[in-house]
Parts: C-alpha cells; structure tokens; sequence
C-alpha cells in the first residue's frame, strides 16, 4: 500500500521567510503533483513532476523530485502572505492512470 | 471557460436515502475520479474512470458507486448513506496518459448525513 506523508503538517512563519515542504512516499513512482489549497475551495494544480530530478519554479514556490529517495521538496523563498494556504503533494500509483494518493496536507500560515 | 462542475455544492439527508452527486467536465478528459476529504487525512480516492464504462476502486470505494455512461459525466451514487460518508467531495479529470498531466477539481461537495 503506498503511503504519502508530508511534514510538517502545520507551518507558521514570517514573511520574508524561507522554508521547506516534505513529501515522503513509499513505493516507486516518477509522478508527483502539487496542489493548493484555500480556505473553502477546491484545490488548484501547481506543479507536476515527471522524472527523477525534475526541478519545477514558479514565483516564490519551487519543487522537486528525487525518485531514488521517494522525496519532493515544495520549497518557499521569501514567503509573502499571499501563500498562506494548505498545500498538498499527490503521488500517482499507477503511471497514467491518475489513481492519486495525497498526503495529509501542510497548512502554511505567513504573518505579516 | 474549462471548468469541472459538481452537483449540490451543499447536501444534508438522512441515513438511507438514496442520493446521486453530479458532476460534468467540458475538457474532453479521458479520466475522472472521486475523492473525500475528511481533516487530518487528505483526500482519499474513492473510484476513478480512465473511459467511458472503465471504472476502477480508489482507496475508499466501500458504500459508493459510480458510472460513466458518458464522457463529460461521472456521478457518485449513495445508495445507502451513512452518517461515516459525511464529508467533503470532490470530482477530478485529467488528460492522464504516459506523459501524466494535473488534475482538474470541482468546487466540492459538502454532504451530511444525519
């Protein structure tokens, strides 16, 4: 069974701030997404990582993954408040078949 | 606009009674999936469809069905609900495929069961 842990589960910090993100996953797999989240809506796609290695950058936000360590790593730079949110990985457990497994989620709060 | 559509997006019934959650996409995605979201545990599949008439059980398929009788359409059906299914739904479709794309999300379903 594939389990998708995240850490930490909850995150405050200051604006201005740098921080990680931790995706663990259990078995093989070269496909991993990122979601966000907001209060009350739905979740909003911000990167899919394809292969090993695979570096994604958008704004403050950047991700990767490394397959051989079963890790992707959502990295914040200089956080604003604007990113305060819940952010979920997904990790696909049969390659194209979209049967997603997500972590339990990180809710970031970011104080002014 | 590209949008995946679920409905109700607020549902309160009664243990037993049958209910039919909606949901249409206008991506001409191949694949459409379920999942719950109950706090603490992210989202839990619940089935998934590569096709119309390919259907498959998430994580979680226990007291839901569903059909995809129809490309756009993929319903959730409680035949019996609980007050355990009280949670928060979500439709999904993506391209899928070898090459892996995101999923897109509905606005959710906040169902309770009393």
């Amino acid at each position: 069974e594939l389990k998708v842990e995240q850490n930490p589960l909850f995150l405050s910090m200051q604006e201005g701030k740098n921080y990680t993100i931790y995706c663990n996953y259990s078995t093989t797999s070269d496909r991993l997404y990122w979601y966000r989240q907001d209060p009350g809506k739905s979740l909003e796609s911000l990167f899919v990582l394809l292969s090993n290695g695979a570096v994604k950058q958008e704004g403050r936000l950047m991700a990767s993954l490394d397959t051989k360590a079963r890790l992707s790593t959502l990295h914040i730079t200089a956080a604003v408040h604007d990113l305060s949110a819940t952010y979920f990985c997904a990790v696909d457990m049969i390659q194209g078949a979209q049967k997603l497994v997500f972590g339990q989620g990180t809710r970031l709060t970011i104080n002014p | 606009e590209a949008q995946v559509t679920q409905n109700p997006r607020y549902l309160i019934t009664v243990t037993g009674k049958k209910l039919t959650v909606t949901c249409s996409q206008n991506m001409n995605h191949e694949y459409m999936s379920w999942y719950r979201q109950d706090p603490g545990l992210g989202l839990r599949q619940i089935y998934y469809s590569m096709n119309v008439e390919v259907t498959d059980k998430g994580d979680v398929p226990e007291g839901y069905k569903v059909s995809r009788k129809e490309k756009r359409n993929f319903p959730l059906i409680l035949e019996s609900p609980s007050p355990n299914q009280t949670s928060l739904y979500f439709c999904a479709s993506s391209r899928g495929g070898v090459s892996g794309t995101e999923a897109f999300f509905g606005q959710g379903t906040r169902l309770t069961v009393v």
